[in-house]
C-alpha cells in the first residue's frame, strides 16, 4: 500500500545529543513536510521541501536541519541547539498541485532522558 | 496574519446526538480548506478539501460546509468510534502557497 513511513515511533535524546528522524514516502510525491505538535497547539511548520536537493525553513526551523537527496526521503535532525525538542514529529507528503492536502504520517514522539 | 480558530475546544456527545464543530478563518485568498480527524498518537487522517464558499463535501456520518469566514464540520448520529481530534487548516497565498496555517483542533468524545 502507499503511505508515508515515519521512524522511529518513539526516540530517546540525551542532553547535547543530534538524532535523526526518518520519514519515508512511496506515494512519488514531489512535496514533503516536518511538522512539530505540541498539546495545546496548532501543529507548526519546521521545514518543507518541493523537489529533490531543495528544501526551505518553516516558521520553526531553528535547532533542526534536513536533507532531501531522494524524493522518497526527507529526514530531520533534531540537532542539540533545539532546547525544547519534547514534542510530536509529523512528516507530510503532497500531489503535484499546490492546493491539494497533504497525507501524514503516523508521527515519532521525541523525548528528553 | 493568518489565523484558524477552532471551536469548541472539546465536545462530549451522547451517541446519536448531532452537533457541529467550527472552523472560523481570517486569510487573504483562501485557496483550500482542509479537514483532519486524527487519533491518539497517530499522524491526522485527510477528510474534506473545500475550495470556494458554498461548497459541501460529505463522508458517512460527516459533512463538511465552507462560508467566507467559516467552516462546520457537521456529525450526525455521531457513534462511540467517531471519538477523535478534529483539525482544520487553511492554505493562502501569503508566506507561499506550500504552507497550512492549523487550529488547535476539536477534541471529540462521543459515549455509547
Amino acid at each position: 500500500d502507499g503511505g508515508i513511513t515515519q521512524s522511529p515511533k518513539y526516540l530517546f535524546r540525551k542532553e547535547g545529543q543530534n538524532v535523526t528522524l526518518s520519514c519515508e514516502q512511496n506515494l512519488n510525491h514531489d512535496a514533503m513536510y516536518w511538522y512539530r505538535q505540541d498539546p495545546g497547539q496548532g501543529l507548526r511548520l519546521i521545514y518543507y521541501s518541493q523537489i529533490v536537493n531543495d528544501f526551505q525553513k518553516g516558521d520553526i526551523a531553528e535547532g533542526y536541519s534536513v536533507s532531501r537527496e531522494k524524493k522518497e526521503s526527507f529526514p530531520l535532525t533534531v540537532t542539540s541547539a533545539q532546547k525544547n525538542p519534547t514534542a510530536f514529529y509529523l512528516c507530510a507528503s503532497r500531489g503535484p498541485y499546490s492546493n491539494q492536502p497533504q497525507h501524514f504520517g503516523d508521527g515519532t514522539r521525541l523525548s528528553i532522558l | 496574519e493568518d489565523q484558524v480558530t477552532q471551536s469548541p475546544e472539546a465536545l462530549r456527545l451522547q451517541e446519536g446526538e448531532s452537533s457541529s464543530l467550527n472552523c472560523s478563518y481570517t486569510v487573504s485568498g483562501l485557496r483550500g480548506l482542509f479537514w483532519y480527524r486524527q487519533d491518539p498518537g497517530k499522524g491526522p487522517e485527510f477528510l474534506f478539501t473545500l475550495y470556494s464558499a458554498g461548497e459541501e463535501k460529505e463522508k458517512e456520518r460527516l459533512k463538511a460546509t465552507l462560508t467566507k469566514k467559516e467552516s462546520f464540520l457537521h456529525i450526525t448520529a455521531p457513534k462511540p468510534e467517531d471519538s477523535a481530534t478534529y483539525l482544520c487548516a487553511v492554505q493562502a497565498p501569503q508566506g507561499g502557497s506550500e504552507k497550512l496555517v492549523f487550529g488547535k483542533g476539536t477534541k471529540l468524545t462521543v459515549n455509547p
